[in-house]
């Protein structure tokens, strides 16, 4: 039972434009959720969160859009750079940041 | 300011050997701890979190075990390993709003 998804196993964007992830969640009890980038033979850094309570959080580059009702969320980055070609996780909790939730990831390919 | 080692960066093991990876945290204490795998391909399976010492919760009923012998060291272990367990293995703590990762073990079963 996949309670988190990520669709898109891969996404090519060209550098300066929009990168779009998508992530989707069945378990309504979900209350805050992450991104990660990871690199290859690395541990995943953290991003990126949002609480159940807001439906858009940003930092810098990068923005985090929550739907709620759709129980969707994305992580838009503008502009790309080729330093963000990773892979993305997105991951959900009941319980803050304990016992996380994670979906397949989407690797992400940032062209010049 | 916090950080988490693990060890060894990259293992080969022969089925049916033993496994003991280790992880330890510094700059915290009491810190939630957990094990993940990221099988080829896959996203993170949370395998073991511990709130405390000698604490253990496990999420999936598998080939290994878990321990916390301190309140900083998080060890995943196996009498005999399966090709199946295979994969990068994470170490993670708890902060504030986030998880933090350890650099991860490669495992790969022969």
């Amino acid at each position: 039972d996949q309670q988190v998804k990520q669709n898109s196993p891969s996404l090519s964007v060209q550098e300066g434009r929009i990168s779009i992830l998508n992530c989707d969640y069945t378990n309504s009890m979900f209350d805050y959720f992450l991104w990660y980038k990871k690199y290859p033979a690395e541990g995943p850094t953290f991003l990126i969160s949002i609480s159940s309570i807001k439906d858009k959080n940003e930092d810098g580059r990068f923005t985090v859009f929550l739907n709620k009702s759709a129980k969707h969320l994305s992580l838009h980055i503008v502009p790309s750079q080729p330093g963000d070609s990773a892979v993305y996780f997105c991951a959900a909790s009941a319980q803050g940041a304990q016992k996380l939730v994670f979906g397949q990831g989407t690797r992400l390919t940032i062209n010049p | 300011s916090q950080t988490i080692h693990q060890w060894p960066a990259t293992l080969v093991q022969p089925v049916g050997s033993p496994l003991s990876l280790e992880c330890t945290v510094e700059g915290t204490s009491n810190p939630n701890l957990y094990w993940y795998r990221q099988a080829a391909g896959r996203g993170l399976q949370l395998l073991f979190y511990s709130v405390g010492i000698g604490q253990i919760s496990s999420e999936v009923p598998q080939n290994l075990s878990a321990s916390r012998p301190q309140d900083r060291q998080f060890i995943l272990s196996s009498k005999k390993l399966l090709l199946s367990d295979s994969g990068f293995y994470l170490c993670a703590w708890t902060g504030t709003d986030t998880q933090y990762f350890g650099p991860g073990t490669r495992l790969t079963v022969l």
